[in-house]
């Protein structure tokens, strides 16, 4: 089984100041993770994703997360925030042998300037 | 590249109609799915095919039927439209097969209201 919380329905950041959105998950088997972004009225990109490798992933536009398996997490950070950044993110798990992703709720970041 | 292609982009429909959204890769794929997403409630499964000449249930199949034509199509029918299927639809591909981590690949959605 898995699943996947993302701990924030809202994050509201200022222009330039640090994103932090947060994941958590749980899966029966060694997971993939993925963020996925979608703008407004958008279909959605993904962002970055993690499959074992370095536990510190770098993905597009800046965004980067670290995948913490003592803590079951995935959080999805950026050191300064662009307006642009202003989406819907989610935050994805599919467990080893899985053909399923299961999506988080997603968070809505919204950027004041 | 097209990459995913997903018709119509746009639809309206009476309380009992039927419509077929169709969803077409150029990826060369394995596996194909079908999302809708609703506000508050991220993206939920519908139906998948994991491979060509397979198809299974999601988490919320119910009024919905699906047909994986072959490799590139995977068509979504509803047989008689209600207004709680209004939604954004989403189809993706991807090559879970080879690859449990392999991503997804999305359209661009329809947006269908039920009156």
């Amino acid at each position: 089984a898995q699943s996947v919380t993302q701990l924030d329905s809202h994050v509201s950041v200022s222009e330039g100041t640090p994103v932090l959105l947060r994941c958590n998950y749980s899966s029966s088997y060694s997971p993939s993770l993925f963020w996925y972004v979608q703008h407004p009225n958008k279909g959605l990109q993904l962002l970055l994703k993690y499959t074992s490798a370095a536990t510190l992933v770098k993905g597009i536009n800046g965004f980067e997360a670290e995948f913490k398996k003592s803590e079951t997490s995935f959080h999805l950070t950026k050191p300064s925030a662009h307006m642009s950044d202003a989406a819907e993110y989610f935050c994805v798990v599919v467990s080893g042998g899985s053909y399923i992703p299961t999506f988080g709720r997603g968070t809505s970041l919204i950027v004041h300037p | 590249n097209a990459g995913v292609t997903q018709t119509p982009k746009f639809q309206v429909l009476k309380t009992g109609q039927s419509m077929t959204l169709q969803c077409a890769q150029d990826m060369n794929h394995n596996s194909m799915y079908w999302y809708r997403q609703d506000p508050g409630m991220g993206l939920r499964l519908i139906y998948y095919s994991a491979s060509e000449g397979t198809t299974d249930k999601g988490e919320v199949p119910n009024g919905y039927n699906v047909s994986r034509l072959n490799k590139r199509e995977f068509s979504l029918r509803l047989e008689s439209a209600a207004p709680s299927q209004t939604s954004v639809y989403f189809c993706a591909s991807s090559d879970a097969v080879s690859s449990y981590n392999s991503p997804l690949h999305f359209g661009n959605g329809t947006r269908l209201t039920v009156t």
